[in-house]
């Protein structure tokens, strides 16, 4: 089975940095994506992480630990777009079907 | 390069009635998903086609879905007959030939409404 655990919701100020924390415990591991979704949007790729370590991306970043179960997903300089909910998927060895978190929603204010 | 497009955007309909669901790959995408995410819940797998044939259905909810890909290129998704609890967004999703290590591209959703 699996079980992908996400804050629902988390509040920062623009300019600043944040966190989002995914946690998983599934019966196989072959990758973790992050997506963002804006309300009534698509959700859009952000990063895959298959390995251990920090992918850095422009303001995003996301890091892996698979021995821990864990990923987190590091937005830096904070805009207001980047006000959306942010989604962790692990994806099953077997079937490559990613299975998804509930979601961060991620309000960024002035 | 066209994204993965849906159609329709919104549906609301009676209990009872029926609904078809419509989804267009990225040209020269073999594999075709979809998901469902129903309020306040995860998005939830639903099935995966490779090219028409129907890869993995295990999500599918009940014998009241069915989704077809007639020569591997759009499909559709037809709820018969609609029910309260199958209110949500829908969800089509799109990669590559190989699933492993390819990125999948959604669209933007069918939200499906059931009164």
């Amino acid at each position: 089975g699996q079980n992908i655990d996400q804050p629902t919701e988390m509040t920062a100020t623009e300019g600043a940095i944040v966190q989002i924390n995914c946690t998983y415990q599934t019966s196989g591991f072959n990758g973790l994506f992050w997506y963002q979704q804006h309300a009534g949007e698509a959700p859009t790729f952000l990063s895959y992480n298959v390995l251990d370590g920090l992918e850095e991306k422009g303001r995003f970043s996301s890091f892996l630990s698979r021995s821990k179960g864990y990923s987190y997903l590091l937005l830096k300089e904070l805009q207001m777009k980047d006000s959306a909910s942010y989604l962790c998927a692990v994806r099953d060895p077997g079937s490559y079907i990613p299975t998804f978190g509930r979601g961060t929603s991620l309000i960024v204010h002035p | 390069e066209a994204g993965v497009t849906q159609f329709p955007s919104h549906s609301v309909i009676e209990k009872g009635q029926t609904v078809t669901l419509r989804c267009d790959p990225i040209s020269g995408h073999d594999n075709l998903y979809w998901y469902r995410r129903v309020m306040g819940k995860e998005i939830k797998f639903l099935l995966h086609f490779v090219k028409e044939s129907k890869q993995d259905e295990s999500g599918m909810p009940n014998n009241r879905f069915l989704a077809e890909r007639t020569g591997g290129t759009y499909s559709t998704l037809k709820v018969q007959p609609a029910e309260l609890e199958d209110s949500g967004v829908y969800f089509c999703a799109s990669s590559r030939n190989s699933p492993s290590g390819n990125t999948i591209y959604f669209g933007e959703g069918s939200w499906l409404t059931v009164v």
